[in-house]
């Protein structure tokens, strides 16, 4: 079983509207959760970094929250763009002591509309 | 943030060939850099792990003859893909990290697409 589920799989959105994206994972214990962008034949794009002491982070457009109670985070995306169409990856850091590892989850695919 | 870039962006190569993919770090020295394969609709799943100066450290059921890795300075890392068949057709990603393990982010290549024929 994957230690970082993403859903949902894919998304169509009309653009102009808001989504969100989410994340659980059973990485632990993890050092901070990444929101990456992936545009098809891409390597990935950071979004944002979260330590487990961090609620909320937000990068332009994009907002990742983070509840390190319940392992869940999510990505929120205002006003989309027919650019945010990508596969968007919740990607957990384990612990120092199992150096670091990134753990991926699957993505989601979003495709914005016009 | 950091570049990291890889040559080629994409390959075809005929089935028994050697392909040879290289990692750079642009503008900053990355002691450590992983090596990634990522199949279609796929999540990214990583290979090996490469400290420069010394051997690469593989995950279980990547092997090591088979994709020899290379990190002979702080910004330049090669995946060899030896005697190449169709089934390792698939997107290659490089990722880049400067200083200590302890949570210092990774910066991921561009990819590179090989196609064995």
């Amino acid at each position: 079983k994957n230690q970082v589920e993403q859903s949902p799989q894919s998304l169509i959105i009309l653009e102009g509207k808001n989504c969100t994206l989410q994340c659980n994972y059973t990485v632990s214990p993890f050092s901070n959760l990444r929101w990456y962008k992936q545009d098809t034949g891409r390597g990935p794009v950071s979004l944002t970094i979260m330590t487990f002491s961090e609620n909320t982070k937000s990068n332009g457009r994009y907002t990742a929250t983070l509840d390190a109670d319940t392992k869940q985070s999510s990505l929120h995306i205002t006003a989309s763009q027919l650019s945010d169409s990508a596969s968007y990856i919740c990607v957990v850091s384990a612990g120092r002591e199992y150096g670091n590892k990134l753990v991926f989850g699957a993505g989601t695919i979003l495709r914005v509309k016009s | 943030g950091a570049v990291v870039s890889q040559h080629p962006s994409w390959v075809i190569c005929k089935s028994g060939t050697s392909v040879k993919i290289e990692c750079r770090s642009l503008d900053f020295q990355a002691t450590t850099m992983f090596w990634y394969r990522q199949f279609p609709k796929q999540s990214l799943m990583l290979m090996a792990t490469s400290n420069e100066g010394s051997k690469a450290t593989y995950e279980q059921g990547v092997e090591k003859d088979k994709f020899l890795i290379n990190h002979a300075s702080l910004t330049l890392s090669t995946l060899t893909v030896t005697s190449a068949h169709p089934e390792d057709s698939s997107f290659y990603i490089c990722s880049a990290r400067a200083g200590l393990a302890g949570g210092r982010e990774q910066f991921f290549g561009p990819g590179t697409r090989l196609t064995v024929l």
